[in-house]
């Protein structure tokens, strides 16, 4: 079983949708959690940290439940520049120094 | 330099040679990583260094081997590529081990 497990799309949405990914994760000591976007052939950048008590910015909410091993990402009102792929990151609390990265969901924006 | 750059951004390489990829950060971060990137397997961590001095293997360390002399640099080396090293290689530097990574642009390798 893979560390980070992500739903890897695509998703193909109209403009002004809401969408929303999930992440699973297999080891229940994790410790850091991150959603990163990458844009085709470029970096991945941090999007969001994501907090035991749940985190927003802007159009951007991310949820943490521990106790189901998942973190979900929603996104309000699509823009088309919010097409990418969606990374979802996890820290495990044994091996503190390695980060786990999911595959990716892609998302495309369509106007 | 703003950040973390990569060197070469592309690079086609014959089979048996040796290479090195380049990273150089000046956020003064203490940890630094190596990730590469296949299609459908994500980014997959090669090796990690916490601090000047020190470094570690992370899921794919074979045929891989990394120096950290300084804070700045952290090069990769491929010592005698294979066709299956053909990947992008992203460097990555944190202030932690847990806090959020900053990706540098990624270096495009070919082995053929």
């Amino acid at each position: 079983r893979k560390e980070v497990e992500q739903d890897p799309g695509p998703f193909n949405v109209p403009e002004g949708a809401t969408v929303a990914f999930n992440c699973t994760y297999s080891n229940s000591a994790s410790q850091s959690f991150f959603w990163y976007r990458q844009d085709c052939r470029k970096e991945p950048k941090l999007l969001m940290s994501v907090y035991s008590s749940g985190n927003e910015d802007g159009r951007f909410t991310a949820q943490l439940n521990r106790a189901s091993q998942y973190i979900s990402l929603l996104i309000r009102d699509s823009k088309l520049s919010d097409s990418a792929t969606y990374l979802c990151v996890v820290n495990f609390r044994a091996t503190r120094n390695q980060f786990y990265f999911g595959t990716g969901t892609s998302l495309t924006v369509i106007p | 330099i703003a950040g973390i750059t990569q060197a070469p951004t592309s690079q086609i390489l014959a089979a048996g040679r040796r290479m090195t990829l380049r990273c150089t950060q000046d956020m003064r971060h203490n940890a630094m990583y190596w990730y590469r990137q296949d299609l459908g397997l994500g980014l997959r961590l090669i090796h990690y260094s916490n601090t000047a001095g020190t470094t570690g293997k992370g899921e794919v360390p074979d045929g891989y081997s990394v120096s950290r002399a300084n804070t700045d640099d952290f090069p990769l080396t491929l010592a005698s590529a294979v066709p299956s090293q053909t990947s992008v290689y992203f460097c990555a530097s944190s202030d932690s081990g847990e806090s959020e990574q900053f990706f540098g642009p990624g270096t495009r390798l070919t082995v053929l």
